[in-house]
């Protein structure tokens, strides 16, 4: 149990281009879900904290108008990167915690965005 | 601010050696420490965890204990398998497991026979 998965995988997209990612916990209920971007060599950094019903919470220096975050379901959040540059390319990795039960974090395999 | 430092990898190892990969932390309060380990193609797992000073965390042979005198969390095992190869992250959360956890670079482990 305690599943999350993403989709896509990786994606190619153009400078300039939007793209969503998805975040789904598959066997339980999350009413938080973590975004975590991670450069090459360097530590997951916390992007966004969202919350079912709720606008995300953002880190400082993470643009909450160019890393939209929907949690719309309490099995479902995405994160969209609008209008996306080649700086943005990374690896984006989301957790999620259980609504009730053991208080843990549950993370998913990652997206390998890359922006040409 | 918070911050975790992990030695840098990536860690060639023969089947059965002992393992330490070490991880040293600053906090500005009294966090809980964690290791987590990725399997390729796979999200985090928790591994193991310690939420207070002098406390042993284990778990599949993994070992680690919360020193609060050298701000230290290094993770051991004894004898490594093939199984084993994956990335390690140590981590700290000032609140728990399920709030904002801040993560070293990870460590590449390579077990071979």
């Amino acid at each position: 149990g305690a599943v999350v998965s993403q989709h896509p995988s990786w994606v190619i997209c153009k400078s300039g281009t939007s793209v969503k990612i998805e975040c789904r916990s598959l066997d339980f209920q999350a009413t938080t879900m973590f975004w975590y971007r991670q450069f090459p060599k360097q530590s997951l950094m916390l992007m966004a904290t969202s919350n079912e019903g709720s606008k995300a919470t953002y880190e400082q220096g993470v643009e909450k108008d160019k890393f939209l975050i929907n949690h719309a379901s309490l099995t479902l959040s995405t994160l969209t990167v609008t209008s996306a540059h080649p700086e943005d390319s990374s690896f984006y990795i989301c957790s999620a915690r259980r609504t009730s039960g053991y208080n843990e974090q549950f993370f998913g395999p990652g997206t390998r965005l890359t922006v040409l | 601010g918070d911050s975790v430092t992990q030695m840098e990898g990536p860690v060639t190892l023969s089947e059965e050696a002992f393992l330490t990969i070490n991880c040293t932390y600053t906090a500005t309060g009294y966090p809980s420490l964690f290791w987590y380990v990725q399997y390729p193609g796979e999200g985090l797992q928790l591994l193991l965890k310690a939420t207070k000073a002098d406390d042993k965390g284990s778990n599949k042979g993994f070992e680690a204990t919360y020193r609060k005198e050298t701000t230290s969390f290094h993770l051991e095992k004894g004898s490594v398998q093939v199984s084993d190869s994956a990335v390690y992250f140590c981590a700290l959360s000032l609140t728990g497991t399920a709030s904002k956890l801040t993560f070293g670079t990870g460590t590449r482990l390579q077990v071979t026979l």
